[in-house]
């Protein structure tokens, strides 16, 4: 079983709505979490890296939060734009596990 | 942002040559460094774990023969795909993390496309 699972699979929504991707995580020791955003063929960038003690960290329309009690965490992007057509993915610290990432596609 | 130069970002070989592919940090010390596959469509999958100086730990199921990683510098780590197969194409990916240790942000590489024939 993955020990970092993300929900959804894909979704797509228009142009300057809003989404919100979760990751739920079993994985441990816990140090922190981490969403990057892949675009196709490409290196995995980062948006956001959340420590046990950080509820919410904000990255421009990205917004990421964490409930480290119930091992979850949300990416909620505002506005969205056609750039943000791209995978989502969520890692869970000390082992830097992937989970399996969300396929997102804005639509005009 | 950290810089993570990986190369080749495209190279295509023969079935049972070996492939090297390096992954640099440019303007920062890399303590640790992983290695990712990603097959079309999926998530990256943790082949390695490099610590400068040392062996690799590898993920159940990753061939350490097949997939050697040298970690020699804390700027470079290379990995070879040896007597490579079809099956092996597919895209790689590292990422380097600093000298914070897991505080510290992991940049990724650009990734490599390797394609066997």
């Amino acid at each position: 079983k993955n020990q970092v699972e993300q929900s959804p699979q894909s979704l797509i929504i228009l142009e300057g709505k809003n989404c919100t991707l979760q990751c739920n995580y079993t994985v441990s020791p816990f140090s922190n979490l981490r969403w990057y955003k892949q675009d196709t063929g490409r290196g995995p960038v980062s948006l956001t890296i959340m420590t046990f003690s950080e509820n919410t960290k904000s990255n421009g329309r990205y917004t990421a939060t964490l409930d480290a009690d119930t091992k979850q965490s949300s990416l909620h992007i505002t506005a969205s734009q056609l750039s943000d057509s791209a995978s989502y993915i969520c890692v869970v610290s000390v082992h830097m596990r992937f989970g399996a990432g969300t396929r997102l596609t804005v639509k005009p | 942002g950290a810089v993570v130069s990986q190369h080749p970002s495209r190279v295509i070989c023969k079935s049972g040559t070996s492939v090297k592919i390096e992954c640099r940090s440019l303007d920062f010390q890399a303590t640790t460094m992983f290695w990712y596959r990603q097959f079309p469509k999926k998530s990256l999958m943790l082949m390695a774990t490099s610590n400068e100086g040392s062996k690799a730990t590898y993920e159940q199921g990753v061939e350490k023969d097949k997939f050697l990683i040298n970690h020699a510098s804390l700027t470079l780590s290379t990995l070879t795909v040896t007597s490579a197969h079809p099956e092996d194409s597919s895209f790689y990916i590292c990422s380097a993390r600093g000298l914070l240790g897991v505080s510290s942000e992991a940049f990724f590489g650009q990734g490599t496309r390797l394609t066997v024939v």
